[in-house]
C-alpha cells in the first residue's frame, strides 16, 4: 500500500511569514496526526483528527497554528506568522481507526527552517 | 500528564557487543511502541507491545514490556554498524487512540 505522503519536503521562510504543509494519509485510514519534531527531541503531537473532526488539539499553539482535514482525507497544517522556534520537522501520521493499537505510519516529514 | 524517559540518550558501542535501552513512563498505558529513525528520515515502526510481559524479537533487536513497572526495554544483541540510528519509545495514553507521547530518543552509534 502507498505510504503517507507529505509535501513539501523542505521549506525555508523568514520569520513572520506564513507557510502551509500538506498530508495525504494511507487510503482508508480514519485517524490523522500532525507531530512537531524539534532537532534532538522526540516528536510532539500538535493535532489529531478522526475523519474530519478534531480529537485532540491541546498542544497546538492556536494563536499561530491551524489545521484542517476536509472531507476526512487530506490535511493541511498552517503556521501564520512563523517564529524562529517553529523550525522543526513536521511529521504527518495515520492509523486505521482511533482505538486500534497497531501503531501509526509516519510520512517523510517536512523540514521547516525559519530564518 | 504522561511522561516518557529513555536512557541512555547517547550510546556508543562496539560491533558484537550487547546493550539495553530503557524506557520508563509515568502513568498507566495499554500500548508501547518502538521506532527507529535514521538521520534526515522519518520514523520506522519496530515493535508494538500491547500487554504485560509481551516480548517481541526481530533480528538483533528484542523488546519487552512490564506494565506493572511501567518499563520497556530494547535489547541489542551482537550489534552491527547497520543498527546505528536513533531509537524512540512512544507510549499511548488512555483511552485507546489517545496521543502517543515520545521519549527523547537514544542515539546509538555502533563502531567497527
Amino acid at each position: 500500500e502507498a505510504g503517507v505522503a507529505q509535501s513539501p519536503r523542505y521549506k525555508i521562510i523568514e520569520k513572520r511569514q506564513s507557510v502551509a504543509f500538506w498530508c495525504n494519509p494511507i487510503s482508508g485510514h480514519a485517524t490523522l496526526y500532525w507531530y512537531q519534531q524539534i532537532l534532538g527531541q522526540g516528536p510532539k503531537l500538535l493535532i489529531q483528527f478522526q475523519n474530519n473532526g478534531v480529537v485532540d488539539d491541546s498542544q497546538l499553539p492556536k494563536d499561530r497554528f491551524s489545521a484542517e482535514r476536509l472531507k476526512g482525507v487530506d490535511s493541511t497544517l498552517k503556521i501564520q506568522p512563523a517564529k524562529l522556534e517553529d523550525s522543526a520537522v513536521y511529521l504527518c501520521a495515520s492509523s486505521p481507526l482511533m482505538g486500534r493499537r497497531e501503531g501509526y505510519t509516519f510520512g517523510s516529514g517536512t523540514r521547516l527552517t525559519v530564518v | 500528564e504522561l511522561k516518557v524517559e529513555q536512557n541512555p540518550l547517547f550510546l556508543s558501542m562496539q560491533e558484537g557487543k550487547n546493550y539495553t535501552i530503557y524506557c520508563n513512563y509515568s502513568t498507566t498505558s495499554d500500548r508501547l511502541y518502538w521506532y527507529r529513525q535514521d538521520p534526515g528520515k522519518s520514523l520506522e515502526s519496530l515493535f508494538v507491545l500491547l500487554s504485560n510481559g509481551a516480548v517481541k524479537q526481530e533480528g538483533r533487536l528484542m523488546a519487552s514490556l512490564d506494565t506493572k513497572a511501567r518499563l520497556s526495554t530494547l535489547h541489542i544483541t551482537a550489534a552491527v554498524h547497520d543498527l546505528s540510528a536513533t531509537y524512540f519509545c512512544a507510549v499511548g495514553g488512555l483511552p485507546a487512540g489517545s496521543r502517543l507521547t515520545f521519549g527523547e530518543g537514544t542515539q546509538l552509534t555502533v563502531n567497527p
